[in-house]
């Protein structure tokens, strides 16, 4: 089975510019999420998407940091414009979860990540 | 968000057994304990998850207290493949399952 897939592995910008991080999630997971890890800390959940729906996005910085999943399999997170505390890997995961009840406990896949530099 | 405390790092020597101690005293009903880790430059994968009773699986075994005030990730032989941070999560089915991560504990494994 083909795991969570994403690109680029590695990217370095220039602070003010504009990046983008594809995911690709494993094949009939209705669940993704984004999240960002600084160096040195736990990985922090930016946006969860139930299908091509947001079901959170709390800690998401709207005025730079966007997100969707078009047809509820890929998705795009985009961060424009860049800053230099933007420097962290960024995340994909997904599972087969259910958002009500106890059937929530489903495992989370995590993909490599993308580690971005900006300068 | 509960939330969870775990010592910053933990040593041991390969092919021996490894408890790693997880502090979650404020759990409520409705919070499972999940365990992932996270290997060299990769992302987090699954471990292991309970609710009160041990559980067991092929990786490592949990061990949550009766008062489910803490717990123990079991790991019973370690290998140097098992060098990675290890997070404990407290993942309630209230909140829509996230996962909020900690600082987690950084296992070393001496040959």
């Amino acid at each position: 089975e083909a795991g969570v897939a994403q690109s680029p592995r590695y990217k370095i910008i220039e602070k003010r510019q504009s990046v983008a991080f594809w995911c690709n999630p494993i094949s009939g997971h209705a669940t993704l999420y984004w999240y960002q890890q600084i160096l040195g800390q736990g990985p922090k959940l930016l946006i969860q998407f139930q299908n091509n729906g947001v079901v959170d996005d709390s800690q998401l910085p709207k005025d730079r940091f966007s997100a969707e999943r078009l047809k509820g399999v890929d998705s795009t997170l985009k961060i424009q414009p860049a800053k230099l505390e933007d420097s962290a890997v960024y995340l994909c995961a997904s599972s087969s979860l259910q958002t009500s009840g106890r059937g929530i406990q489903n495992e989370q896949f995590f993909g490599p990540g993308t580690r971005l530099t900006v300068l | 968000d509960a939330k969870t405390t775990q010592p910053n790092s933990m040593e041991s020597n390969e092919e021996e057994p490894v408890h790693l101690p997880c502090n979650h005293s404020t759990i409520s009903g409705t919070d499972y304990i999940h365990w992932y880790r996270q290997l060299p430059s990769q992302g987090p994968e699954y471990v292991i998850h309970g609710l009160t009773s041990n559980v067991n699986n092929r990786m490592a075994s949990l061990a949550i207290a009766e008062d489910r005030k803490s717990s123990t990730l079991i790991l019973h032989r370690a290998t140097l493949r098992d060098a990675a941070v290890y997070y404990c999560i407290l993942r309630s089915y209230n909140q829509g399952g996230k996962l909020i991560f900690g600082q987690g504990t950084e296992l070393s494994v001496k040959p």
